[in-house]
């Protein structure tokens, strides 16, 4: 089993809607949990970080993680065209060694 | 916001030769930087620890004496594929650990190398 597990879509969605990915961990170490969107042949934007559990709020993104569930999800609100990525989930013990998943691709259509 | 430069951000090698990759922090200064690879369609997989001062922590399965990786100062590492094969080809990515206590970005990604070997 995989430390983190992560759909790797296409996730297809039309423009304006909102938008959930997720991942599920299986080590109940992991302290820091970190979103980050990836465009193609380019490196990782981090765009979200929570530590332990509860809800992080940045504009149209919203990062929650339920440590309980070992379940970490991501929502995009009034999905855009240019928020077409894979976007990673990734996440530490100590905020050293990240452990990422596969990552899941949205593209988000016209 | 503190940047991660990686150089080159393409090279192309003959087989049998050594590359040289370059990871720097431009505002901040990282004792400890990290060194992923990514082949296609698949994440990132960290390959070492750098620290800066000394020598750097390989993951398993990763050839020390292939991947040869150097921190000589807070601003630098270096990643040196050496005896490139086919198989070494893939998207090399460093990050590095900014300032801990601040909100949003605290770890910093480069944007990433791509070495073809042919």
């Amino acid at each position: 089993q995989k430390e983190v597990e992560q759909d790797p879509g296409p996730l297809s969605v039309p423009e304006g809607a909102i938008v959930s990915l997720n991942c599920t961990y299986s080590n109940s170490a992991f302290q820091y949990f970190m979103w980050y969107r990836q465009y193609s042949r380019k490196g990782p934007e981090l765009l979200m970080y929570t530590y332990s559990s509860g809800n992080k709020e940045d504009g149209r993104f919203t990062a929650q993680v339920d440590k309980s569930s070992k379940y970490i999800s991501l929502f995009i609100r009034d999905s855009q065209p240019s928020d077409s990525a894979t976007y990673l989930c990734a996440m530490s013990v100590g905020f050293q060694k990240l452990v990422f998943g596969t990552g899941t691709r949205l593209l988000v259509s016209p | 916001g503190a940047v991660v430069s990686q150089h080159p951000s393409w090279v192309i090698c003959k087989s049998g030769t050594s590359v040289k990759i370059e990871c720097r922090s431009l505002d901040f200064q990282a004792t400890t930087m990290f060194w992923y690879r990514q082949f296609p369609k698949q994440s990132l997989m960290l390959m070492a620890t750098s620290n800066e001062g000394s020598k750097a922590t390989y993951e398993q399965g990763v050839e020390k004496d292939k991947f040869l990786i150097n921190h000589a100062s807070l601003t630098l590492s270096t990643l040196t594929v050496t005896s490139a094969h086919p198989e070494d080809s893939s998207f090399y990515i460093c990050s590095a650990n900014g300032d801990i206590t601040s909100s949003g970005n605290t770890i910093y990604f480069g944007e990433g190398s791509w070495l073809t070997v042919v």
